[in-house]
């Protein structure tokens, strides 16, 4: 398997529930994304891990946790969303975190808050 | 605050036409300059990256320019096919680690 995958591909949870999306990258980066794409919005960036140490936390709320075991692998934890929340969650990865080589994306986790 | 902006939000060509997707940005101290294709309920494709010291790059039917100075990038397709349709975003590189900042895109029709 190559690339950029992603874990669930939808995913339906009401506002107290806990889960957890998953990410894993088969590409040797060394950097690893979690980005938000809302409709009729660019998208955000939300974390930066660069060789397992989180770099960029752009004011994201607390019920939004990222989790970067080794290089290979970025998991987004979900807790008591709010139905705003609801949107297409991407995370991609790239050889350096320093923005100079090209990003390469997963197709997503398509998350409804309810 | 870098800003992004792509013009224009939607576009409708006939199959072979050539094509021209423009991008500008308010802020001209970038690393580079991205542009990727989006398929709908797809992830983004990486389609041409343009250091700050390059003015174009070329993949196939596309080809990608910049004009940092201006803060201008275009996105040019030739001989449109079906096959190119899907959202085109651009994203440039600046400032802190790994902020690639993004347009809204430009959602790309090409008509049989």
């Amino acid at each position: 398997e190559t690339g950029v995958t992603q874990t669930p591909r939808h995913l339906v949870m009401g506002m107290t529930n806990k889960k957890s999306l998953k990410c894993e990258q088969h590409l040797g980066h060394n950097a690893m994304y979690w980005y938000k794409q809302s409709a009729k919005k660019p998208l955000e960036l939300m974390f930066v891990y660069s060789l397992e140490e989180r770099v960029e936390n752009n004011s994201v709320p607390s019920r939004f946790s990222p989790e970067c075991p080794n290089s290979s692998h970025l998991f987004l934890h979900l807790h008591t969303l709010q139905p705003e929340d609801s949107a297409l969650y991407l995370c991609a990865s790239s050889q350096d975190p320093a923005g100079e080589s090209p990003l390469h994306f997963g197709n997503g986790t398509r998350l409804t808050v309810t | 605050k870098q800003e992004v902006t792509q013009i224009p939000a939607a576009l409708s060509v006939p199959e072979g036409e050539n094509l021209v997707l423009n991008c500008s940005f308010t802020d001209s101290a970038i690393y580079n300059l991205q542009w990727f294709r989006q398929d709908p309920g797809k992830g983004l494709t990486s389609l041409l990256l343009i250091q700050s010291s390059q003015r174009e790059q070329t993949s196939g039917r596309l080809n990608a320019s910049l004009d940092k100075s201006s803060g201008r990038s275009t996105l040019y397709i030739a001989a449109s096919q079906p096959g190119d349709s899907a959202t085109y975003l651009c994203a440039v590189a600046g400032g802190s680690q790994g902020n690639l900042i993004f347009g809204k895109g430009t959602k790309l029709s090409v008509k049989p």
